[in-house]
């Protein structure tokens, strides 16, 4: 079973700041988020993971609230290259069973 | 570096037979997990391996399929007596063990058919 829900798909125009939140109100104390993009025929790719407050890196921010039971993916300005599929994962990287949930499709419209 | 292999990358086989797909991880990465994925769906969790060991294989779909790890690298999933129902990409993806951070790092997958 899934330990997280998300939003079947989301659209969005070119240029936009795009944000997906993800709720996993069963978070282990162990357990971090990670997000991944996923293109068609190919594997997900990690763009970023934390654990709680805010991380940023070169692609995305990572906003997680105190009680960490939802977590906020935020795309600056996408393109139409950002359309993917994203999922959001909790998990203890390798000591568990990894369940993704049903992703989110994001289109992005020129 | 090297990333996570898949092979084949393609494989069309007719209903009944038995096929072998095969999963070579990052060096080093002691954690191996598969999954498989339907046309248009999400990643569907089938088995993971610790080291040859594999705690959970309550994601295996049914006695037709079956997962060996060896020498703590190389995994191989197969599937014997293929179904059509079986079509589908399977993905599989390594993490280093030990580290609670550490993300998937994921092959390009092998695309099976079956006919």
């Amino acid at each position: 079973l899934a330990k997280t829900t998300q939003p079947i798909s989301m659209d969005s125009y070119e240029g936009q700041e795009v944000n997906i939140t993800c709720s996993h109100n069963n978070i282990a104390t162990n357990d971090y988020i990670t997000w991944y993009q996923q293109f068609p025929s190919q594997g997900p790719r990690f763009i970023i993971q934390g654990y709680k407050t805010k991380v940023t890196n070169e692609v995305a921010s990572l906003f997680i609230p105190a009680d960490r039971k939802s977590s906020t993916l935020s795309l600056p300005r996408v393109s139409l290259s950002d359309t993917a599929v994203y999922y959001c994962l909790v998990g203890d990287g390798g000591n568990t069973p990894l369940v993704f949930g049903k992703g989110t499709r994001l289109s992005v419209i020129a | 570096g090297a990333g996570v292999s898949q092979s084949p990358s393609n494989k069309v086989t007719e209903k009944g037979k038995d096929v072998e797909l095969r999963c070579d991880p990052i060096s080093g990465h002691t954690a191996l997990y598969w999954y498989r994925q339907s046309l248009g769906q999400g990643l569907e969790f089938l088995i993971y391996f610790q080291g040859n060991s594999a705690p959970d294989k309550s994601g295996l779909p049914s006695d037709r399929f079956s997962a060996e790890r060896t020498g703590g690298s190389v995994s191989t999933l197969t599937i014997q007596r293929t179904q059509q129902e079986d079509s589908a990409v399977y993905l599989c993806a390594s993490i280093a063990v030990g580290l609670s951070n550490s993300p998937l790092h994921f092959g390009n997958g092998t695309r099976l058919t079956v006919t």
